[in-house]
């Protein structure tokens, strides 16, 4: 039981080229999440689904594409990255039908974006 | 709109020293009160929660209680040892069906022998 993974670990990239990064948790979690972590700024909801096949908007999504076609994996894409968007990639995951159930996040993606 | 405070670091202790890490919230009603924990390099991990006001949340020494009348969920541990050092965030039930975290910006912890 791996919980929830992300790939890479880290990456650099030039200025308007494109990048996927992947999230995959093995615990049957309806939802999923993906957050931007910058310093003085904590965690930020860049977009999140609540189920396969659906998506929505976080509180920055701008930027960013997501896409949720398996129910273990969710994907954020990058299609055009600009130096704004390095940052510290966090997902999570999250069991339906659980009141104020816990987030559970994966080890992190670094991105630096030249 | 709804938020999370919490008191900016970094926070430097000795060990076996006592913590205080403030938070406090807005929101309408009484939303569940979360404290995840980041050690260096790795991914946030829950380490308590409050789902109800003058709930206490606890787990590994640290305590912290939902007071509604203050809008406040600080943590405490009576005596923190150098493995406690990481980063530290609050967080809130977002209102809704989506189960959406609210986190504060985090506060750094650093424990010194």
């Amino acid at each position: 039981n791996a919980g929830v993974t992300q790939t890479p670990k880290f990456r650099v990239l030039k200025t308007g080229q494109s990048m996927t990064l992947l999230c995959a948790q093995d615990m049957n979690h309806e939802y999923m999440y993906w957050y931007r972590q910058d310093p003085g700024m904590g965690l930020r909801l860049i977009h999140y689904s609540v189920g396969e096949g659906t998506t929505a908007k976080g509180e920055v999504p701008d930027g960013y594409n997501v896409s949720r076609l398996k129910k273990q994996n969710f994907l954020l894409g990058l299609e055009s990255a600009a130096p704004s968007q390095t940052s510290v990639y966090f997902c999570a995951s999250l069991a339906a039908g659980v009141p104020q159930g816990t987030q559970y996040f994966g080890p992190g993606t670094r991105l630096l974006v030249l | 709109g709804d938020s999370v405070t919490q008191m900016e670091g970094p926070v430097t202790l000795s060990e076996e020293a006592f913590l205080t890490i403030n938070c406090t919230y807005t929101a309408t009603g009484y939303p569940s009160l979360f404290w995840y924990v980041q050690y260096p390099g790795e991914g946030l991990q829950l380490l308590l929660k409050a789902t109800k006001a003058d709930d206490k949340g606890s787990n590994k020494g640290f305590e912290a209680t939902y007071r509604k009348e203050t809008t406040s969920f600080h943590l405490e541990k009576g005596s923190v040892q150098v493995s406690d050092s990481a980063v530290y965030f609050c967080a809130r039930l977002d209102r809704g069906a989506t189960n959406k975290l609210i986190f504060g910006t985090g506060t750094l912890l650093a424990v010194q022998p």
